[in-house]
């Protein structure tokens, strides 16, 4: 399993303004996930960028990967007082798909 | 929602006790796995079933076992509760053991061990 590390551990920020958080990883990867959890309910798959992929998009999500750095970050423009929650990166390699290891998160609070 | 179903979805325990949780996964995925998050952390890998077989553990004590069911439902057991199972626990079912992609957790079954 991999290890993603979420970076800043908390977040706040002014509905419509943008929110970047930032994972790192330890060693090489298949793919990098980004979950997001509402206060104790369950994860829900944000969006999953392969190793060969530097860029996605999904609606207001975009995440990018730097395999170099070992690194990944996740935009989320425009944000609403909705979006907040915890945000979590996995990362994927070999055949372990399905054993996620997830860092502490980060807690983004977005004020209306 | 994402079809996975757990229960109970809460649940109170004392020490030394024994816990089994549920879990139905969704429909047409045959790869569970289980997760522990206790408060203000993320979640730990437990272990993953697929297709009746464990297929890897985390580390995580042998009084936590689990089943997987030939309707690719599965249960988590925990025996000799500690104050320290207190935790919301997580299952999540994937397509395919073999297959990349997203896992879809349930809702979670939030343990209290007093």
């Amino acid at each position: 399993s991999q290890q993603g590390e979420e970076d800043p551990q908390a977040l706040s920020i002014q509905e419509g303004e943008n929110a970047t958080m930032n994972c790192s990883y330890k060693t090489s990867i298949n793919n990098l996930q980004w979950y997001r959890q509402n206060s104790g309910r369950g994860l829900v798959h944000l969006i999953l960028i392969r190793s060969n992929e530097r860029e996605k998009h999904s609606g207001r999500l975009r995440v990018t990967l730097d395999t170099s750095k070992k690194s990944s970050s996740l935009l989320i423009t425009a944000s609403r007082a909705a979006d907040t929650a915890s945000y979590f990166c996995c990362s994927t390699g070999g055949t372990s798909y399905g054993k996620l290891t997830f860092g502490q998160g980060t807690i983004l609070t977005v004020h209306p | 929602e994402t079809g996975v179903t757990q229960s109970p979805t809460h649940l109170i325990k004392t020490r030394g006790q024994q816990v089994t949780l549920r879990c139905s996964s969704q429909s047409g995925h045959n790869t569970v796995s289980w997760y522990q998050q206790a408060l203000g952390q993320g979640p730990q890998f437990i272990f993953q079933y697929y297709r009746e077989e464990e297929n890897g553990r985390g580390n995580f004590p042998p009084r936590f076992s689990g089943l997987q069911f030939p309707n690719y439902s599965s249960e988590l057991n925990v025996n000799a509760l500690e104050l320290d199972d207190s935790a919301l626990y997580l299952c999540a079912s994937s397509l395919d053991l073999r297959e990349v992609g997203e896992l879809f957790f349930g809702e979670g079954s939030r343990l209290t061990v007093l």
